[in-house]
């Protein structure tokens, strides 16, 4: 089955903790991205990645880094998480052109 | 300044009615635009697109209508059912390298039985 997958669903952590959310696809994508949810504003896009070791800021990028070092995973990491980003994270992928972005099920973060 | 607007929260519509969602956006440069359907613990899915060049798209129930000179498009669902309820967003991407998706805030909609 073609999906987007992340891991973990849930997570809480402490304000300086380091975390890395993972994402996997199974569809040979090379474009992949991360976007924040947040209550008003909808999904706003972190980083991107049009390749193997091409990544990019997005909207969002402060307080994240991502790599992208097989074609398959891109994961997210907050090296010093803070509140402010407490979200619901979502991982997504995409074919060349104009295809539509494929999601993973998201990742509720809470810094506390 | 969000440049995709959802301007109505929610809506609620019978079923078997007609549910239409609006979304404007202020990016002349946008040319791609998408309809993404949410349910509650689940990643948006995809579920309408339309390029710039037309004015009009359709897939089974679902008719997303593209108003260039407004910057308005807007999603009809009919006929409605239960199974509709859920938040949608509207989506839409510019011809630029990032082609990154900007989306609205999202509409929730509640189909009644």
């Amino acid at each position: 089955e073609a999906q987007v997958t992340q891991n973990p669903r849930y997570l809480i952590t402490v304000t300086g903790k380091k975390l890395t959310v993972t994402c996997s696809q199974n569809m040979n994508h090379e474009y992949m991205s991360w976007y924040r949810q947040d209550p008003g504003l909808g999904l706003r896009q972190i980083y991107y990645s049009m390749n193997v070791e091409v990544t990019d800021k997005g909207d969002v990028p402060e307080g994240y880094k991502v790599s992208r070092k097989e074609k398959r995973n891109f994961p997210l990491i907050l090296e010093s998480p803070s509140p402010n980003q407490t979200s619901l994270y979502f991982c997504a992928s995409r074919d060349r052109g104009y295809s539509p972005l494929h999601f993973g099920n998201g990742t509720r973060l809470t810094v506390t | 300044d969000q440049q995709v607007k959802q301007n109505s929260p929610s809506l609620s519509v019978q079923e078997g009615r007609i549910s239409i969602l609006n979304c404007d956006y202020t990016n002349s440069m946008f040319d791609y635009f998408l309809w993404y359907k949410k349910y509650p613990a689940e990643g948006p899915t995809f579920l309408i697109s339309i390029s710039s060049i037309k004015d009009k798209n359709e897939d089974g129930r679902f008719t997303v209508f593209l108003n260039k000179s407004a910057k308005h498009l807007s999603l009809h669902i009919v006929p409605s059912q239960p199974g509709d309820s859920a938040v949608y967003f509207c989506a839409a991407s510019a011809r630029t390298g990032r082609r990154a998706l900007t989306f609205g805030s999202g509409t929730r909609l509640q189909v009644q039985p």
